[in-house]
């Protein structure tokens, strides 16, 4: 079975201060993941995904991630974050059938 | 703003009611999705609809009970539920039921059990 393992549980930054949210994962097919955002009182949206092709993957609001295979990594970058960016951030792999497997999330606080 | 659009925002029940969460997308979505989540936690897959066919429970209890009118409407039915069930129920929504479609969530419904 698929899982996924977010590093931090809670991340604070200062504003402008560039961030790195961890994720590694674990499966033995070809995996397809997701960093969704989930800001207060809100649903998940998603920020960013990486099906195929080149291992760096952008998304909104000026977010990246790198794919790397060897690691079984998926880590969700930013190098300027604002107040506006604090939030809950959840990666997730896809497995077959459709079924998401969340990780238990990241809470990114952005302080001024 | 999201394209899955959940009411109502806010429900407070008793134990004793019955009442109906509602989700409609009008993307073209063949499969729709109810997740649970609790507070601080990821959701929790509840229900999968393929085609307007139930495909997938992942063991839910059967005070909540699905239905998929046609292909932009879901519904998530309550009856005598628990105090454990207070929670933030989402729906979402892709293209298909295939692991390499994302899926679209909804703002959600906060359910509060008396």
């Amino acid at each position: 079975a698929q899982s996924v393992t977010q590093l931090d549980s809670q991340v604070p930054v200062f504003e402008e201060a560039p961030v790195e949210l961890r994720c590694n994962y674990s499966s033995s097919v070809s995996v397809y993941l997701f960093w969704y955002v989930q800001y207060p009182n809100q649903g998940l949206q998603l920020l960013l995904k990486y099906l195929s092709g080149s291992t760096l993957v952008k998304g909104i609001n000026g977010f990246e991630a790198e794919f790397n295979k060897s690691q079984t990594s998926f880590h969700l970058r930013k190098p300027s974050v604002h107040i506006s960016d604090t939030a809950e951030y959840f990666c997730a792999v896809s497995e077959r059938g459709g079924k998401l497997i969340f990780g238990q999330g990241t809470e990114l606080s952005v302080k001024p | 703003d999201t394209e899955v659009t959940q009411t109502p925002k806010h429900l407070v029940m008793g134990m004793t009611n019955k009442k109906s969460l509602k989700c409609e997308q009008h993307m073209g979505h063949r499969a729709m999705y109810w997740y649970k989540q609790k507070a601080k936690k990821p959701p929790e897959l509840m229900f999968v609809y393929s085609y307007e066919k139930l495909s997938i429970n992942e063991s839910v209890p059967s005070r909540f009970s699905p239905e998929c009118p046609n292909s932009s409407l879901l519904n998530l039915h309550l009856h005598a539920l628990q105090p454990e069930d207070s929670a933030l129920y989402l729906c979402a929504s892709s293209q298909e039921l295939s692991s390499n479609q994302p899926q679209h969530f909804g703002d959600g419904t906060r359910l509060s059990i008396l």
